[in-house]
């Protein structure tokens, strides 16, 4: 079945304890990104990747990095997670390449982040 | 730059109503427009798209949306509302640019039985 996998679904931490929310994508997609989704401001773009090795900040990526090894796979890593980045998060794929404009997202299930 | 408007955010209907849910969009060019839902602990899933051919576009759970570029609107409708319909809705805009996809702030449909 074709898929985006979000691990975990939920997770409890303490401010500037590290963390890393996995996503993996069975699509043989080049493009992946995170969002962060918060009440009242839809979703919000937090970083993306063309493909392997290649990754660029999106809207709002302070606090936040990623990295794409494989083509499948593209973590998020909160090096120093702080209350403000509580959310709720999703990672998606999609077989655009280059600036391709037309091609659909496919989401995780999103994983809920809770910062204390 | 592209922008998108979601003009309400809850809409509340009885089961078995016609529904409609509407977005503006703000675009210097034809858009790309996708409408997508999102149901409770779930992820988003792509209900339609325009992508520049009819302006009547059909979506998946007999949902539809038309394209008017003289409105600049792209709103989702549906003849029959059904329990299994209430979830938030987004419309969304891909800036031919970047490929950036930009996403309305949401609209949460609620069906009444």
């Amino acid at each position: 079945e074709a898929q985006v996998t979000q691990n975990p679904r939920y997770l409890i931490t303490v401010t500037g304890k590290k963390l890393t929310v996995t996503c993996s994508q069975n699509m043989n997609h080049e493009y992946m990104s995170w969002y962060r989704q918060d009440p009242g401001l839809g979703l919000r773009q937090i970083y993306y990747s063309m493909n392997v090795e290649v990754t660029d900040k999106g809207d709002v990526p302070e606090g936040y990095k990623v990295s794409r090894k494989e083509k499948r796979n593209f973590p998020l890593i909160l090096e120093s997670p702080s209350p403000n980045q509580t959310s709720l998060y999703f990672c998606a794929s999609s077989s655009r390449s280059g600036r391709t404009y037309n091609s659909p997202l496919h989401f995780g299930n999103g994983t809920r982040l809770t910062v204390t | 730059a592209q922008s998108v408007t979601q003009l309400d955010s809850h809409v509340s209907v009885s089961e078995g109503t016609p529904v409609l849910l509407r977005c503006n969009y703000s675009s210097s060019y034809s858009p790309s427009l996708f409408w997508y839902v999102q149901h409770p602990n779930k992820g988003l899933q792509l209900l339609l798209k325009y992508t520049s051919a009819a302006t009547l576009v059909k979506g998946i759970n007999g949902f539809e949306a038309e394209f008017k570029k003289s409105e600049t609107s792209f709103h989702l409708t549906k003849p029959s509302a059904h329990m299994s319909d209430a979830a938030e809705y987004f419309c969304v805009v891909s800036d031919r640019d970047t490929g950036k996809l930009i996403f309305g702030q949401g609209t949460t449909l609620q069906v009444k039985p």
